[in-house]
């Protein structure tokens, strides 16, 4: 079955450490997208790939970097510039205004 | 980008309908109307979408006001698995670049 899939489920990161937060579709997907949840609040947009080699920062996207080498995957790293990282992460791909999501990363800052 | 509104929270006894409205007043006419739902530490899926009728699947049914200043997603008949944050968010057509907005959306709580 076609889908995205995210990993890991749980990430525990030391103060000053950059993680790197994988994103996998093969639904063959032009666009991508890394969202941050926070508790009891919706979803902000990090970055964004309409194509491959390409992509856009989003509403907060200091302190992440990403890349998309394949149209397939679009790993998501934050860095240790981002001072407060603790959060759930979505990926998403998307075509004709239909998305599909991942089930997602907690990242926690230990 | 155009505005939803949702109430924050509703409560459904389980097997009842449920009525989830949204508000979009300043919605445009290539505006479609999207309702997706988030379980608990999942990622948000997709229920259903529609333009100016109204729409049927199997989740649920999306009524659409006849100025589409309004809309009410409903769930025929809640269950346990039902409990979730619904979202309505505005997709423009053609817009290119379908960056959503998520607002905080209606958390459902369903009662046994």
């Amino acid at each position: 079955d076609g889908g995205i899939t995210q990993s890991p489920k749980y990430l525990f990161r030391k103060e000053g450490q950059n993680v790197t937060l994988s994103c996998e579709q093969n639904l063959n997907h032009d666009a991508m997208y890394w969202y941050r949840q926070d508790p009891g609040q919706g979803l902000r947009l990090i970055y964004y790939s309409q194509i491959v080699n390409d992509f856009q920062k989003g509403d907060i996207a200091e302190g992440y970097s990403v890349s998309r080498e394949k149209k397939e995957s679009f790993p998501l790293t934050v860095t240790s510039a981002q001072k407060n990282p603790t959060a759930f992460y979505l990926c998403a791909s998307e075509i004709g205004g239909g998305y599909t999501f991942g089930s997602g990363t907690r990242l926690t800052v230990v | 980008d155009a505005k939803t509104t949702q109430p924050n929270s509703m409560e459904s006894n389980e097997e009842e309908p449920v009525h989830l409205p949204c508000n979009h007043s300043t919605i445009s006419g290539t505006d479609y109307i999207h309702w997706y739902r988030q379980l608990p530490s999942q990622g948000p899926e997709y229920v259903i979408h529609g333009l100016t009728s109204n729409v049927n699947n199997r989740m649920a049914s999306l009524a659409i006001a006849e100025d589409r200043k309004s809309s009410t997603l409903i769930l025929h008949r809640a269950t346990l698995r039902d409990a979730a944050v619904y979202y309505c968010i505005l997709i423009r057509s053609g817009a290119g670049s379908y960056q959503l907005t998520f607002g905080k959306g209606t958390k459902l709580s369903v009662i046994p």
